[in-house]
């Protein structure tokens, strides 16, 4: 089944320690999409790509990165996390938005803890 | 900007129908949708709708999509207790890549 997989599920990291989040989609979407959802909250977009192109949100910190070194393939990298970056991180993917049938399609999600 | 609004919970007897409501601000939506998120899981797309249509059946799935109120519903014919899940709706702008979502709407299905 074409689908989008996110690994780990469950990450533990300490305050300040670099982490790295991945992604993968066999759907052969354009486009990527890192959102962060805290509890009890909307997923809040981070950035996405769409093919190679990046593109970040305004109010997104610097602290928070990402890489797609492939159509399949996307990574967030947290620099310096904080305990406020506690939460579940969702990745999605999506043809482009001009396509006839935009749909965006969620992976399972992993939840980040800061000790 | 644009706002999605949505209650926060709805409580509902197994074998009713749920209706769970949304309001947008964006009079340029193209696409409204619900998704839906079990705890600890992702978001599971439901269903969509085009801004031009008015009604969506899918199973036991109804979305109606009142545009010149810029209200969307989700009516679950015979709610499942498999059915409690966090429900949220989301609009999307022509041309744009963004969703933006509500604050998602707890259903909570009493057996």
């Amino acid at each position: 089944d074409a689908m989008v997989i996110q690994n780990p599920r469950y990450q533990v990291t300490q305050f300040g320690k670099p982490v790295t989040l991945s992604c993968s989609q066999t759907l052969n979407h354009n486009v990527m999409y890192w959102y962060q959802q805290k509890s009890s909250q909307a997923p809040k977009l981070l950035f996405h790509y769409y093919d190679k192109d990046f593109n970040n949100e305004a109010d997104t910190p610097d602290n928070f990165q990402s890489r797609r070194p492939n159509t399949s393939f996307c990574f967030l990298d947290i620099r310096s996390p904080g305990l406020g970056d506690a939460a579940m991180y969702l990745c999605a993917t999506s043809r482009a938005p001009g396509s006839s049938a935009y749909e965006q399609y969620f992976g399972p999600g992993t939840r980040l803890t800061v000790t | 900007g644009e706002d999605v609004e949505q209650s926060l919970f709805l409580s509902v007897r197994e074998g009713d129908s749920s209706v769970i409501n949304c309001t947008y601000t964006d009079s340029s939506s193209t696409y409204l949708y619900w998704y839906k998120q079990e705890p600890g899981a992702g978001l599971q797309l439901l269903t969509y709708i085009f801004s031009n249509m008015d009604m969506k059946q899918d199973q036991r799935l109804t979305v109606l999509l009142n545009k010149k109120d810029k209200h969307l519903s989700l009516r679950i014919a015979d709610t499942q207790t498999g059915d409690s899940a966090i429900y949220f709706c989301a609009e999307k702008e022509a041309g744009s890549y963004q969703l933006t979502f509500g604050k998602g709407t707890k259903l909570s299905v009493i057996p």
